[in-house]
């Protein structure tokens, strides 16, 4: 069956690189995703990578996708703590299927 | 535009109580999904929909029941609410493939969030 797995927590210092990692197991996904969800607030889409990328920049968002061993990340340059959020990795075959996501990793940045 | 609208965004019940968690959105999505999440859990899928009158189970669909009259409505119904479904539930919509969606991004509702007592 489908499974996203990633890392629960992260603490980085401010202006430091972020990494938050992600494996899934559905090779059949199309769209894979991050999501960022702020305190008391709904789910935002941050960026989105089709599978057949390899990488993804979007000014300080660098997505890298590896197929093979079905890999994601995503690496934030230059966190700053409005970064401080939870992110949720998740996959999707098509738009007619349910979008499976991850535990989420929270994203701590320390001034 | 207003988006997806869940209502209501707070709601404490008794154990026994039922109760309809609403959710409309106004940019004809076909797709649309309820998910609940839990600390440590993530997100997890209750029920989705792939137009009006289409229906399927998620994940952990057991105490829930939906509907789909309309295009714009996903009416999440608690049938006898338990203490093990307090939960912020959120509402979520896409465009399916057979609409051209080409990203396939889910665009969420604020959520309600539930106490079961």
């Amino acid at each position: 069956g489908e499974d996203v797995e990633q890392s629960l927590f992260l603490s980085v210092r401010e202006g430091d690189s972020s990494v938050i990692n992600c494996t899934y197991t559905d090779s059949s996904s199309t769209y894979l995703y991050w999501y960022k969800q702020e305190p008391g607030a709904g789910l935002q889409l941050l960026t989105y990578i089709f599978s057949n990328m390899d990488m993804k920049q979007d000014q300080r968002l660098t997505v890298l996708l590896n197929k093979k061993d079905k890999h994601l990340s995503l690496r934030i340059a230059d966190t700053q703590t409005g970064d401080s959020a939870i992110y949720f990795c998740a996959e999707r075959f098509s738009g007619n299927t349910p979008l499976v996501f991850g535990k989420g990793t929270r994203l701590s940045v320390i001034a | 535009n207003a988006g997806v609208t869940q209502t209501p965004k707070f709601q404490v019940l008794k154990t026994g109580q039922s109760m309809t968690l609403q959710c409309a959105q106004d940019m004809n999505h076909e797709y649309m999904s309820w998910y609940r999440q839990d600390p440590g859990m993530g997100l997890r899928l209750i029920h989705y929909s792939v137009g009006a009158g289409i229906t399927d189970q998620g994940e952990v669909p057991n105490g829930y029941n939906v509907s789909r009259s309309t295009t714009e409505d996903f009416p999440l119904r608690l049938l006898s609410a338990a203490p093990s479904q307090t939960s912020v539930y959120f509402c979520a919509s896409s465009y399916t493939r057979g609409q051209g969606g080409v990203t396939g991004e889910l665009f969420f509702g604020e959520g309600s969030r539930l106490t079961v007592l």
